[in-house]
């Protein structure tokens, strides 16, 4: 069965770094997501992408994160300037449009990215 | 923003026993989502409900969508340690959005032999 596949599975930073997220979504969607959640919270809402750009974003998508497509397959998500509060897991979701069904999402395993 | 309550936060039953949980809003969806997580994993996709009034059953989980589609139940027959997880429901949170999914805070339900 198709799945979304992420990497790596944990990374460790220190404050001030870049990190570079990666995700691999099912090769038939279009539309692609990063969520996060910080432990012990809720899922939250972070980006969508769709054509090349992206569609929404939240308030926690600052200029200090990026996402970009760079071929047919991998979706990334890019934190310029590590802080220590970006220390959560990170979700990579890809779906395709079902019309009235909406956005049926599938989750990859997730990264934890831990600052330090 | 839509808030979705779900109740209870925490279910506790011995093996062979019945549960439901509740996810519950005072906004209309056009459809909601269920899905089980399990410690250090993404969620896992079980169901997406469309239609008010809707049940849908995948083996021994019964999913059912309120009339209004302000409400969501997720039932389980004869629980098995297996079903064990955080159970999150979650919808698109506008109408015009992109899939973007608000989520609750989760049912955690543990089974034990």
């Amino acid at each position: 069965e198709p799945e979304v596949t992420q990497t790596p599975s944990h990374q460790v930073t220190q404050m001030g770094q870049e990190v570079i997220l990666r995700c691999v979504p099912i090769s038939n969607h279009l539309y692609f997501y990063w969520y996060r959640q910080i432990l012990g919270q809720k899922v939250e809402f972070l980006v969508s992408f769709y054509n090349n750009e992206i569609s929404e974003k939240s308030e926690i998508f600052d200029d200090q994160f990026s996402v970009e497509r760079p071929d047919g397959s991998n979706f990334t998500l890019k934190i310029r300037s590590t802080k220590l509060e970006d220390s959560a897991m990170y979700f990579c979701a890809s779906s395709e449009y079902l019309g009235t069904g909406g956005y049926e999402q599938y989750f990859g395993p997730g990264t934890r990215l831990t600052v330090t | 923003t839509q808030l979705l309550e779900q109740s209870p936060q925490f279910l506790s039953i011995q093996e062979g026993e019945n549960l439901t949980v509740y996810c519950n809003s005072s906004s209309v969806f056009s459809s909601l989502q269920w899905y089980r997580q399990e410690p250090g994993e993404g969620p896992v996709l079980l169901v997406t409900v469309v239609t008010g009034g809707e049940v849908k059953k995948l083996k021994r989980l019964t999913f059912q969508f309120g009339d209004a589609r302000k409400d969501s139940s997720l039932h389980i027959t004869a629980a098995q340690p297996g079903d064990t997880g955080l159970y999150l429901c979650a919808v698109d949170s506008t109408t015009d959005s992109w899939g973007k999914l608000q989520f609750g805070a989760g049912t955690q339900v543990v089974v034990t032999p």
